[in-house]
């Protein structure tokens, strides 16, 4: 079975300061891999995705994930916080021919001015 | 109207009540997809449709009813509900591609927000 774990539930980071959200999944097969974004009343929002290839993988918004096989790993990195990045994080594991996305509970991130 | 669109986007009914939840995706897509989304928890899958066959069914009671009348329309069809059943509920699409493997991406609307009296 897949699953997602995001260990963090809550991360608080100062504005301009650098941010990384982790992310470790559980999948038999080579993995699809996103990262979602939340804002407050708002649906998910795309950040990026690895299919294949180079396994760091650049999104919108200055956000850059890079995937390792070996940790079962995915996490979301931004050099430089802007306060207009507060929102709820989700990364989700995906593959194969079914249809199921499996997402984590979440990160819930804070940006102090 | 772009992207995925959701109405209404707030809604509160008493647990006799029947109503109805709509989406439209205006991407070309021939997937569609309700999720749930309660607090603290993971997001759920209800039900999935590709090319407006229903594919997946994921143990959702009865009193959710969905119907997909054509690849850019899903509705959720709503009757007595409980107050556990008070969620964000999220609709999403992407293009399948029968016959081949993989997954891609969902594009998700902004949700309609429930709440159960």
């Amino acid at each position: 079975a897949q699953s997602v774990t995001q260990p963090d539930i809550h991360i608080t980071v100062s504005e301009g300061a650098s941010l990384e959200l982790r992310c470790n999944y559980s999948y038999g097969a080579t993995p699809y891999l996103f990262w979602y974004v939340q804002s407050p009343g708002q649906g998910l929002q795309l950040l990026l995705k690895y299919f294949s290839g180079d396994t760091l993988v650049q999104g919108i918004k200055g956000f850059e994930a890079e995937f390792k096989r070996s940790q079962s790993s995915f996490n979301l990195r931004k050099p430089s916080v802007h306060w207009s990045d507060a929102a709820e994080y989700f990364c989700a594991v995906g593959g194969g021919s079914n249809y199921k996305l499996t997402f984590g509970k979440g990160t819930l991130l804070t940006v102090n001015p | 109207e772009t992207g995925v669109t959701q109405t209404p986007r707030h809604l509160v009914m008493g647990m006799t009540n029947k109503k109805s939840l709509k989406c439209e995706q205006h991407l070309g897509h021939n997937a569609m997809y309700w999720y749930k989304q309660s607090a603290k928890k993971p997001l759920e899958l209800m039900f999935v449709y590709s090319l407006e066959e229903r594919v997946e069914n994921n143990s959702v009671p009865s009193r959710f009813s969905p119907e997909c009348p054509n690849s850019s329309h899903l509705f959720l069809h709503l009757h007595t509900l409980q107050p556990e059943d008070s969620a964000l509920y999220l609709c999403a699409s992407s293009q399948d591609h029968p016959g081949t493997s993989g997954i891609d991406t969902q594009y998700f609307g902004p949700g309609t927000r429930l709440t159960v009296l």
